[in-house]
């Protein structure tokens, strides 16, 4: 059966700083990848989405950016956080988008 | 104008009774609809996907209106564990639009 993961489930960082989400499906090939931010009362914002290794789009210009190293592996960075980079953020997969979504747990980020 | 459109809630129901709440879309060419389940605090998972002719499953009925380009979702004997967000997602040109939610709570 397919899983995801991603990590870290919370984090709390000042601004300015750093970030790394990482998210890896097992038990599939080639999947869809995403990286939303649900922010409170509002939907799920798509920020990237991956088709293959290499091959990211991004649907909103900020200051995050996503890599696909492997074919089931998939990381959202910033070289500096802002305080409205808070938020939840999820990674999911899919089989051929877009259709069923698998979410995995969530990134909680506190931007200080 | 929302692409999608929830209304928050919260729903507070008695346990065991019906509940239903719409979602409606404003783009009319949208092609395929579901209903989403989030716990607080947790991802989201599918509920179910909404069909043109209407479905169900279980105490869960879907149902979508084109003409008025709504989709709706129906409760029957609603349980203490159906509390949740329910989002209303909407597939238009091969892009997911999600709505922002609808809270409910089922009370003992």
């Amino acid at each position: 059966s397919q899983t995801i993961h991603q990590w870290p489930a919370t984090l709390v960082q000042p601004v300015g700083s750093p970030l790394s989400l990482e998210c890896t499906v097992e038990g599939t090939s080639n999947p869809n990848l995403y990286w939303y931010r649900q922010a409170a009362g509002r939907g799920l914002q798509l920020l990237f989405y991956s088709v293959g290794i290499g091959q990211i789009s991004s649907e909103v210009p900020q200051n995050l950016s996503a890599s696909r190293p492997q074919d089931r592996q998939f990381i959202l960075s910033s070289k500096k956080l802002l305080l409205s980079d808070s938020g939840f953020y999820l990674c999911a997969w899919s089989r051929q988008g877009p259709g069923e979504l698998f979410f995995g747990e969530g990134s909680r980020l506190t931007v200080l | 104008r929302k692409e999608v459109e929830q209304d928050p809630g919260p729903f507070n129901v008695p346990e065991g009774a019906t509940v239903a709440f719409n979602c409606t879309y404003s783009n009319s060419a949208s092609q395929s609809f579901f209903w989403y389940r989030q716990d607080c605090r947790k991802e989201p998972k599918l509920l179910m996907s909404v069909y043109s002719s209407g479905n169900e499953d279980g105490r869960f009925t879907a149902q979508l209106n084109r003409a008025s380009q709504y989709i709706s979702l129906l409760i029957r004997d609603s349980k203490l564990s159906d509390s949740a967000t329910y989002l209303c997602v909407v597939n238009a040109n091969y892009q997911l639009i999600w709505g922002a939610g609808t809270k409910l709570i089922i009370k003992p």
